[in-house]
Parts: C-alpha cells; structure tokens; sequence
C-alpha cells in the first residue's frame, strides 16, 4: 500500500521553463513533507521541506506547494537549468518530522537545453 | 567534509556470506537511519537509532538482519546468509534530535549478491 504516490514516472522540460513534480499521499497523521534530488549512484540530497501548518514555502528556484484537503503537493522549479535532471523523491513523516520517512516512488526529471 | 559517510561504496558477494556496512553520521547527530532502495523504487525504512538505543523496526528487517550503535556514534548494518533479494543500495541517514528538519543522508552501500 503506497502512501505516497508519485504518479509521473519522468517528466521532460525545456531549459528556462517550469518544472512541475506532482505528489499524493494518503495518510492524514503525515504533517511534515519533504522534497529530496537523486543523482545516480549518490545518496538523496535534501531539496525544500512544509510543514502542514503552510501551504507554500519558497527556497530560490524552488517552491512546494501543499493542498491538505486534497492531500497533495507539488515542487515548483523556475527557470528549470540543466543540472535539475535527476530523479526527485517526495518523501512524508507523522509526528512533525525526524520520524522515518516514507518515500515516493520518484520522479525522474530531464531537462533539455 | 562533515556529512554522512558509508563504507564500502560497493559490496559484491556469493549467495549465503555474510555482509557487514559501516555508517559514520554527521558528528552530533542523535538519530540515525537506515533504508534501502531497490530499482525503480524509493528508499524503504529500515530502523533507527536514538543514540546507542534501537527505537524502531521495519517488518523488511527479517532475522538476517542486524544492526548496531554501540556507542551513539558509528552504526554497522549486517546481513547474514545473503540472498539475491538483498541487492539494493543501503542508505544510511542523520539527523539531529531537536530537529523537525531533514534527514541527511550518505553517498549509499551498493551490495550486489551473485
């Protein structure tokens, strides 16, 4: 049973455009979300994270966006530059944060110059 | 460099050796993880540590498995009688106890089982 779904196996965007990664999850104890990039054969680097008491947080080029009453996110990157390609991992813990995470299946990203 | 390292980086064994990983989190760092990620997949939780003591176990964590802090510091993962279902990558990640932040997590163990 996957509590957190991200439905779009791979994405392409075009250089200078917005990315837009999409994430459910089904949990309602979840309460703190997590954004994380994955080059390969590397560890998952930390992104953006929300708390669900916001609906928006901002970091530079990145955004995430969080609707609870449709328990949805989305992570917003504007421009979208070459070195995003990579795969993105929506992660969500209960108990706000430093709980073990439970991950999405991830989103790989490519984005042509 | 501070952050989380894992040794080895790559790990090939034969069906039914036993294999032991290493993880040093960031120093200070009270929480420490474990999760594994196979292909197509994300990372899955594995257990964690609070300091020295083992607070939680997933249901993947079969009787083969073992893990260790013994001194809230380092933590070993070992896997005994590995089977070819055990290749993935073997993520290890901190956090600081106060936190409601990130997990920060290492470069990973890749183990391959022939």
């Amino acid at each position: 049973d996957q509590q957190v779904k991200q439905n779009s196996p791979s994405l392409s965007v075009q250089e200078g455009r917005i990315s837009i990664l999409n994430c459910d999850y089904t949990n309602s104890m979840f309460d703190y979300f997590l954004w994380y990039k994955k080059y390969p054969a590397e560890g998952p680097t930390f992104l953006i994270s929300i708390s669900s008491i916001k609906d928006k947080n901002e970091d530079g080029r990145f955004t995430v966006f969080l609707n609870k009453s449709a328990k949805h996110l989305s992570l917003h990157i504007v421009p979208s530059q070459p070195g995003d390609s990579a795969v993105y991992f929506c992660a969500a813990s209960g108990y706000s944060g430093n709980t073990p995470l439970v991950f999405g299946k991830g989103t790989r990203l490519s984005v042509i110059a | 460099d501070t952050g989380v390292s894992q040794d080895p980086r790559h790990k090939i064994t034969k069906r039914g050796q036993n294999v032991t990983f290493r993880c040093d989190p960031i120093s200070e760092h009270n929480r420490l993880y474990w999760y594994r990620q196979t292909l197509g997949q994300g990372p899955e939780f594995l257990t964690y540590f609070q300091n020295e003591a083992q607070l939680e176990k997933s249901r993947l964590l079969s009787d083969r498995f073992s893990a260790e802090r013994p001194k809230g510091s380092f933590s070993t993962l070992e896997i005994q009688r590995t089977e070819q279902g055990d290749s993935a990558m073997y993520l290890c990640a901190s956090s600081p106890e106060e936190s409601t932040d990130t997990q920060y997590f290492g470069p990973g163990t890749r183990l391959t089982v022939l």
